[in-house]
């Protein structure tokens, strides 16, 4: 079955930008819509943004001039940056598939924790 | 975009139903049948049990159920079981290629 996993580094320093990496197996990257989702220690969900597999984006407005996400379909894999981070920023951060265009996510990552601190 | 709106906590007896709700506005819950519900049990990724508002992906036990009035959408867990205890969020298409989520509320079996 379809299987997400994130990766990337573990503890970022403030100001720098925050990169990670959701590798898909299984099943195809193509056709499908894929999110960042992050959950700050001991709080909710924040959705960050998507991508489809064409390379269309949208971001969640509160996040939108500090985030970028990209797709690689040749390596099935689809990524995030998020620049200027600070303490606010960490979090676990999840990747997911949105099904279709019906919003939901369906396959989810088992999420990375990315800690911002110097 | 604002968070949708959960109860912080919800309690209940085994074998009792409970009721999450989940207020949004016009502008996410009001306007689309998309509202979806996840289960997120402690230092695990949220699970999927609810979709477009009332249905249910296959392997979801029929004890969760879904519906909506208005800009209100709601959660219903029927026979309480001990495995229910967990966090759920709801979660509404907002427009715009926008989701929102809920904040979040913790279950607690009694």
């Amino acid at each position: 079955q379809v299987q997400l996993q994130e990766s990337g580094p573990g503890l970022v320093k403030p100001s720098e930008t925050l990169s990670l990496t959701c590798a898909v197996s299984g099943g195809s990257i193509i056709n499908y819509y894929w999110s960042w989702i992050r959950q700050p220690p001991g709080k909710g969900l924040e959705w960050i943004g998507y991508i489809y597999y064409s390379g269309i984006t949208n971001y969640n407005p509160s996040l939108k001039s500090r985030v970028t996400i990209s797709v690689d379909t040749s390596k099935n894999q689809f990524s995030l940056k998020l620049s200027s981070v600070t303490a606010a920023d960490t979090a676990v951060y999840y990747c997911a598939r949105i099904y279709g265009g019906d919003w939901y996510f369906d396959l989810w990552g088992r999420g990375t924790l990315v800690t911002v601190s110097s | 975009q604002s968070a949708l709106t959960q109860p912080a906590s919800v309690s209940g007896s085994p074998g009792q139903s409970i009721t999450i709700s989940c207020t949004g506005t016009s502008s996410d819950v009001g306007s689309y049948n998309l509202v979806s519900w996840y289960q997120q049990h402690p230092g695990k990724a949220p699970k999927l049990m609810i979709y477009e508002g009332t249905k249910r992906p296959s392997g979801v036990s029929n004890r969760f159920s879904g519906s909506k009035s208005g800009n209100t959408a709601s959660l219903t867990i029927s026979g309480l079981q001990a495995e229910d205890e967990a966090d759920y969020y709801c979660c509404s298409y907002a427009g715009r290629n926008t989701v929102v989520f809920g904040g979040g509320t913790k279950v607690t079996v009694l």
